[in-house]
């Protein structure tokens, strides 16, 4: 079946430590997008790549970094420089990005607690 | 930048009837629509592009007015399944964030027996 994933599903660090989230898709999408997810505030843009080698800062970028050396995966790392990293992670693609080909898949998420 | 939705939560008996609201200050290209349960990820329903193009779901419904940068989602008959938080994403055709969606909070709602 096709799909995103994404893992680990929970995730524990200490504060001061970098971590990766993993996401995988193989919708064989072009476009391919990190949102975090805090209560009461609705998804919120961190990274987005239209294409392989080539992604684009979204609203909220700073103490976060990503690469997409290929087209099925596009990791976050979350680095010690993000002021309050505690979230759920959501990854999500798209055929493309406009139109009819904007529709947006979702993975089933990563929560990171950092303490 | 970010849309504005209302209401913010809704709770309904079964069978009813719900509108979903999202205003935005900016010009739209297009408006998407997606439920999230609880814990789960956010599932696509409609996209509703500038033209009057739609695509999404054949049970929910929901209309975009260009002038007054509005879309709504007119869920009909409600069923149980259909709780969860709705969020609306607005795509702007200019500008910094050109060609990414914007959410709103979302709209919690919840169906009762």
């Amino acid at each position: 079946d096709g799909g995103i994933t994404q893992s680990p599903k929970y995730l524990f660090r200490k504060e001061g430590q970098n971590v990766t989230l993993s996401c995988e898709q193989n919708l064989n999408h072009d476009a391919m997008y990190w949102y975090r997810q805090d209560p009461g505030q609705g998804l919120r843009l961190i990274y987005y790549s239209q294409i392989v080698n080539d992604f684009q800062k979204g609203d909220i970028a700073e103490g976060y970094s990503v690469s997409r050396e290929k087209k099925e995966s596009f990791p976050l790392t979350v680095t010690s420089a993000q002021k309050n990293p505690t979230a759920f992670y959501l990854c999500a693609s798209s055929p493309g990005t406009s139109g009819r080909e904007y529709e947006q898949y979702f993975g089933p998420g990563t929560r990171l607690t950092v303490t | 930048q970010q849309p504005v939705q209302s209401p913010q939560a809704v709770i309904l008996r079964e069978g009813e009837d719900a509108v979903i609201n999202c205003s935005s200050s900016k010009a739209l290209y297009s408006v998407h629509w997606y439920r999230q349960k609880h814990g789960e990820a956010p599932v696509f329903l409609m996209i509703l592009l500038k033209g009057g193009e739609q695509k999404g779901h054949d049970k929910i419904s929901a209309s975009f007015n260009e002038k007054k940068q509005q879309s709504s989602l007119y869920l009909t008959a409600s069923q149980l399944s259909y709780s969860g938080t709705y969020f609306c994403g607005t795509e702007v055709p200019y500008g910094g964030s050109q060609g990414n969606l914007i959410f709103g909070k979302g709209t919690k709602l919840s169906v009762k027996p």
